[in-house]
C-alpha cells in the first residue's frame, strides 16, 4: 500500500525559500503524477502544482512563478520549493499521488506538514 | 481558471437522514470531478472520482452524480463518522481547482 510523507522545516522566515520533501513508500514513484496542495489555517484547499515522474511540471499561476518542483527517482522522493514566502504562505502542506493520466485526481495523501512563515 | 462553487456552505442534517451536497463549475468538465472528505486534523480522503465512481473502500451510502457543470454528492443514510467537510475538485483543466467546501454538521 503506497504511502507518502511530507518533511521539512516548520518555520520559515519571510522572503526566504520554503523547501519540503515528500517520500513515497510501498510503491514506485514512476508512472504517476505527484502533487503539492496547501491549506491555510481554517481555509480550503489550494493546488500548488504537480510533477510527472519523468520531470515535467505544471504549476498554479496564482503563485506567481515562485514554485519549483523536482523529483529524485533513486530515492523515491519529490520536492517543493516556494520562494519569497510571506505570511500568506503559512499553511498545512500536503503531498499527494495523482493517478497516471493527464486527467488525474489525488488518491493517496500524506498527513500534511505545518509551515509557518514568521520572523 | 475554473471556479468550483459548492452549496450550501454548511448543511445541518440528523443522523440517519439523507444529505445532498452540490458543486457547480464555471465551465464544462465532462466527468472530471472528484469529491473528498476531510475530518478535523486529518488529510483529505478521496471518496468519488469520475463524478460517480466510488474510490476503494468507500461505503455504498456515498454516491456521486452529474456531468458538465452540475455535480452532486449524496450520502444516503448519515452515520456519525460522516460529519466532516466535503470538497469537490475539478481535474479537467489546469490549474486544478477545489470548491470552498461544504461543512456537514449534526442537526
Amino acid at each position: 500500500q503506497v504511502q507518502v510523507q511530507e518533511s521539512g522545516p516548520g518555520l520559515v522566515k519571510p522572503s526566504e525559500t520554503l523547501s519540503l520533501t515528500c517520500t513515497v513508500s510501498g510503491g514506485s514513484i514512476s508512472s504517476h503524477y505527484w502533487s503539492w496542495i496547501r491549506q491555510p489555517p481554517g481555509k480550503g484547499l489550494e493546488w500548488i502544482g504537480y510533477m510527472y515522474y519523468s520531470g515535467s511540471t505544471n504549476y498554479n499561476p496564482s503563485l506567481g512563478g515562485r514554485v519549483t518542483m523536482s523529483v529524485d527517482t533513486s530515492k523515491n522522493q519529490f520536492s517543493l520549493k516556494l520562494s519569497s514566502v510571506t505570511a500568506a504562505d503559512t499553511a498545512v502542506y500536503y503531498c499527494a499521488r495523482g493517478t497516471p493520466s493527464y486527467y488525474n485526481y489525488m488518491d493517496v495523501w500524506g498527513k500534511g506538514t505545518t509551515v509557518t512563515v514568521s520572523s | 481558471e475554473i471556479v468550483m462553487t459548492q452549496s450550501p456552505a454548511t448543511l445541518s442534517v440528523s443522523p440517519g437522514e439523507r444529505a445532498t451536497l452540490s458543486c457547480r463549475a464555471s465551465q464544462g468538465l465532462s466527468l472530471n470531478v472528484a469529491w473528498y472528505q476531510q475530518k478535523p486534523g486529518q488529510s483529505p480522503r478521496l471518496l468519488v472520482w469520475g463524478a460517480s465512481t466510488r474510490a476503494a473502500g468507500v461505503p455504498a451510502r456515498f454516491s456521486g452524480s452529474g456531468f458538465g457543470t452540475e455535480f452532486t454528492l449524496t450520502i444516503s443514510t448519515l452515520q456519525s463518522e460522516d460529519f466532516a467537510v466535503y470538497y469537490c475538485q475539478q481535474y479537467n483543466d489546469r490549474p486544478i481547482t477545489f470548491g470552498q467546501g461544504t461543512r456537514l454538521e449534526i442537526k
